[in-house]
């Protein structure tokens, strides 16, 4: 099956600074790639995903770029807030049942 | 997208005991999935409930200790058997919604086994 290696497991920025969080994957046949974030006490929402037939893919102050060569994609913030801070989760597998991550813990300084 | 509601919220049970919780959707779905999360862990598939059959359990996860209904495309419950204190978790609801098939989650239920 797929297994997702998230790193890092936790992560501090400075308020403005630019975050960037890394998973590796293990099932070339894994085409859906999102990422979500779980804030303390909540559930995990969808934040951005990404399939295997596009690169790269921006939303406003975040983005998700895929090389499925490397079998490698990323999630990165800029500017970052303090209300960006919140336990991001990726995944990656067939669409509905992805495997995830183990989670990264990004705390935003103010 | 979909409202994805949970009951309870939270428990708090005791050793040997069963707890039963619901998951309640306001629009029908085809894909609907219950996931642990151990404390300040990833979210791992117990199994995928289907409607009208048995549910498809992953590795690890069996049906007596984890039964599943699915009596309709709304609606679904979760049954932890025979607790111990390893249930403790958070234990969430999730469906699988649109044309593009993304996975949301309900407000998951906090479980605490003394």
């Amino acid at each position: 099956g797929e297994n997702v290696e998230q790193h890092p497991s936790t992560l501090s920025v400075q308020e403005g600074d630019s975050a960037v969080i890394k998973c590796t994957y293990s099932d070339s046949a894994s085409n859906y790639f999102p990422w979500y974030k779980q804030e303390l006490g909540k559930r995990p929402q969808l934040i951005i995903d990404i399939r295997s037939n596009v690169g790269e893919k921006k939303d406003q102050r975040i983005a998700v770029t895929l090389n499925k060569t490397a079998k490698h994609f990323s999630l990165h913030i800029t500017e970052t807030q303090p209300e960006d801070s919140a336990v991001y989760f990726c995944a990656a597998g067939g669409s509905y049942i992805p495997t995830f991550g183990r989670g990264t813990s990004l705390i935003v300084h103010p | 997208s979909a409202v994805i509601s949970q009951k309870p919220s939270r428990d708090i049970c005791q050793r040997g005991t069963s707890l039963t919780i619901q998951c309640q959707v306001d629009s029908q779905v085809t894909m609907m999935f219950w996931y642990r999360q151990q404390p300040g862990q990833s979210l791992t598939l117990i199994a995928t409930a289907n409607q009208g059959s048995e549910a498809t359990y992953e590795s690890g996860f069996v049906i007596d200790k984890f039964p599943i209904s699915r009596p309709n495309l709304t609606f679904s419950t979760l049954t932890v058997s025979n607790m111990s204190p390893e249930d403790s978790s958070i234990y969430l609801c999730s469906v699988g919604q649109g044309d593009d098939e993304k996975l949301f989650f309900g407000s998951g239920t906090q479980l605490s086994v003394l």
